[in-house]
């Protein structure tokens, strides 16, 4: 069990560009969620995956947000035409099947100037 | 949509003295977990919590589930420097244990020696 890992774990991005992060789940864990955190808030849900499924996506991302799983191991989550206001810790976690309990990685924190 | 509140946000206490946070859903939960967050750290599961009324302790810490399963408590007894982080409460709507997890705000603890 090697734990969740996130890359890279600091982005600094211009307005405007796009940028990509990349999250491993603990070996065998079928579902991967992605959250986003500001300072100082909780985890704020950003959407689901069960296997290479994506079974929810939260009503307050923009299309500018687009997620995949496309094995149903790693995922990927994509911002385009980053915004200043997407500046956040973006923690991706996963959990066993049959369990509730989420697991999290140390995070991707995206700076846009 | 879901809410899930914690009160108070922030609390300050003396090495020794008890601490509790409130956790509050705006609908019926099928169950509510609790993590810790230490400063510069990511989200750590300690405890989930499925059944109505439900105690359950874990060394100086308590933790409840309100009988119409839509609010929650943590008390830890006689706190010690090693309590400070951030603690989230963490809710899920419906009656299956998989789902997009809501988080609080989350109650800063921080802890004078």
């Amino acid at each position: 069990d090697t734990g969740v890992s996130q890359d890279p774990r600091h982005k600094i991005t211009k307005r405007g560009q796009n940028v990509t992060f990349r999250c491993d789940p603990i070996s065998e864990h079928n579902r991967l969620y992605w959250y986003r955190q500001t300072l100082g808030q909780g985890p704020e849900f950003l959407t689901y995956f069960q296997n290479e499924a994506q079974l929810e996506k939260s009503r307050l991302l923009s299309d500018r947000f687009s997620a995949e799983r496309p094995k149903g191991s790693f995922s990927t989550l994509e911002i385009q035409r980053t915004e200043q206001g997407d500046s956040a810790m973006y923690l991706c976690a996963s959990v066993r099947s049959g369990s509730g309990e989420l697991f999290f990685g140390e995070g991707s924190r995206l700076t846009v100037l | 949509g879901q809410q899930v509140m914690q009160i108070p946000q922030y609390q300050h206490v003396q090495e020794g003295e008890d601490f509790t946070t409130y956790c509050n859903s705006s609908t019926t939960l099928s169950n509510i977990q609790w993590y810790k967050q230490r400063p510069g750290g990511h989200p750590v599961f300690l405890i989930q919590l499925v059944k109505s009324g439900e105690v359950k302790k874990q060394k100086r810490l308590t933790f409840q589930f309100g009988e119409a399963k839509k609010n929650s408590s943590l008390h830890i007894t006689a706190t010690q420097t090693t309590d400070v982080g951030t603690y989230f409460c963490a809710g899920r709507e419906g009656s299956s244990n998989t789902g997009k997890l809501i988080f609080g705000q989350g109650t800063t603890l921080q802890v004078k020696p």
